[in-house]
């Protein structure tokens, strides 16, 4: 089957670096995408990785190994606004997102 | 209009009604999708359209049915609503179906059913 893995929960401090895993095995690879998503409101898209290594975007950066299964977002200088679910998404060989179900990122003062 | 809508933003509705979720966007995408969102799981596909006129199964599609008369529009109907179709449901569209595009979402319906 399908399975995306991510944790549930993380918590970090207001200005800190934090680094969100997300481990997949799917059926296909098209690329991984990262969304955040506030609570209540609707997912919004972050980056997205098809070839190894890192992307940088401002004060968030996406990695990626293929051969590993495995990407990470990295998010510095971290503020408050950045409390959010985080969600992984793979594009499997149907071109159909495969979602995990989000780490929840709690950012303390 | 801007980007996509969706209607109702709440609705609570008793079992066996049949309803109707309404989703519009004007970005001129071609490619559509309804998720479901329940705590503690991922977004799951529904059903999907990659242009006007052709729709898909996903991942959970019982219980519902779409259709894509054009390109605005992607209605999502539940025929007879049941308690565990309560939800978060989202619309999304992208540019096209393929590889690297984005997604954009709508705002939500909550849906409860009792």
């Amino acid at each position: 089957g399908q399975n995306i893995d991510q944790p549930t929960e993380m918590t970090a401090t207001e200005g800190a670096i934090v680094q969100i895993n997300c481990t997949y095995q799917t059926s296909g690879f098209n690329g991984l995408f990262w969304y955040q998503q506030h609570a209540g409101e609707a997912p919004t898209f972050l980056s997205y990785n098809v070839l190894d290594g890192l992307e940088e975007k401002g004060r968030f950066s996406s990695f990626l190994s293929r051969s590993k299964g495995y990407s990470y977002l990295l998010l510095k200088e971290l503020q408050m606004k950045d409390s959010a679910s985080y969600l992984c998404a793979v594009l499997d060989s149907n071109y159909q997102l495969i979602w995990g179900a989000g780490t929840k990122l709690i950012i303390k003062p | 209009i801007a980007g996509i809508t969706q209607a109702p933003t709440s609705q609570i509705l008793a079992a066996g009604r049949r309803m109707t979720l309404r989703c519009t966007q004007d970005m001129r995408h071609n490619a559509m999708y309804w998720y479901r969102q329940d705590l503690g799981l991922g977004l799951r596909l529904i059903h999907y359209s990659n242009t006007a006129g052709t729709t898909g199964k996903g991942e959970v599609p019982d219980g519902y049915s779409v259709s894509r008369a054009n390109t605005d529009d992607f209605p999502l109907t539940l025929a007879s609503a049941v308690p565990s179709q309560t939800s978060v449901y989202f619309c999304a569209s992208s540019r096209t179906s393929g590889i690297s595009n984005e997604q954009f979402f709508g705002p939500g319906t909550r849906l409860t059913v009792l």
